[in-house]
């Protein structure tokens, strides 16, 4: 079964902190591999996006690594602000572009100003 | 960019009553739509694909009775909750894809009293 766990489910930080988050996944078979932030009550806004033969993915604060042999992804934030906090998921596509994305359950970032 | 709409962002209804929730691709025109079901702490789980003019096909364990899916057109797919109960209470989110990418809407809130 194909199945997206991501850990820690919560994590409080201080302002300024650079954190990581984590993303393992069952079937190392992937298409791609994406990170998703999810406000209260709100849809998802995509961060990154990792094709399966690329390493890494940055985008301003944010890192995002993939190690697809082994089945892990890591979000590294760095100086993390309160704006930060929403709950982080993490999803791959298997089975080409138009496969459907399978979810981890998610991080709930808090960070403390 | 992309971008989904969902109407309405909330409803209540009671028991027993069918709701249908609308998605939208309001700047490109999108053959497939996901239709995505999230429950409190838990991931989003896929529903349905649902492609412009064919029947939507479903995940197991979903009712395609109970959730009917249409997708007349290239940028509009209806998901109807028929004679809904309080354990179809959930966050759902419909995504759109063009380009390779998917794109989610801001997601429905339902709750039947």
């Amino acid at each position: 079964k194909q199945e997206v766990t991501q850990i820690p489910a919560a994590l409080s930080v201080p302002e300024g902190e650079n954190l990581v988050l984590n993303c393992s996944f069952t079937d190392s078979a992937i298409y791609n591999l994406q990170w998703f932030r999810q406000d209260p009550g709100k849809g998802l806004t995509s961060l990154l996006l990792i094709q399966s033969s690329q390493r890494e993915q940055t985008s301003g604060r944010l890192n995002a690594s993939l190690d697809k042999s082994s089945g892990r992804s890591t979000l590294y934030i760095a100086a993390s602000q309160p704006g930060d906090s929403a709950t982080y998921l993490c999803a791959v596509t298997y089975g080409g572009s138009q496969g459907n994305l399978i979810f981890g359950k998610g991080t709930k970032l808090s960070v403390k100003p | 960019g992309a971008v989904v709409s969902q109407h309405p962002s909330w409803v209540i209804c009671k028991s027993g009553t069918s709701v249908k929730i609308e998605c939208r691709s309001l700047d490109f025109q999108a053959t497939t739509m996901f239709w995505y079901r999230q429950f409190p702490k838990q991931s989003l789980m896929l529903m349905a694909t649902s492609n412009e003019g064919s029947k939507a096909t479903y995940e197991q364990g979903v009712e395609k009775d109970k959730f009917l899916i249409n997708h007349a057109s290239l940028t509009l797919s209806t998901l109807t909750v028929t004679s809904a109960h309080p354990e179809d209470s959930s966050f759902y989110i419909c995504s759109a894809t063009t380009s390779n990418t998917q794109y989610f809407g801001p997601g429905t809130r339902l709750t039947v009293l």
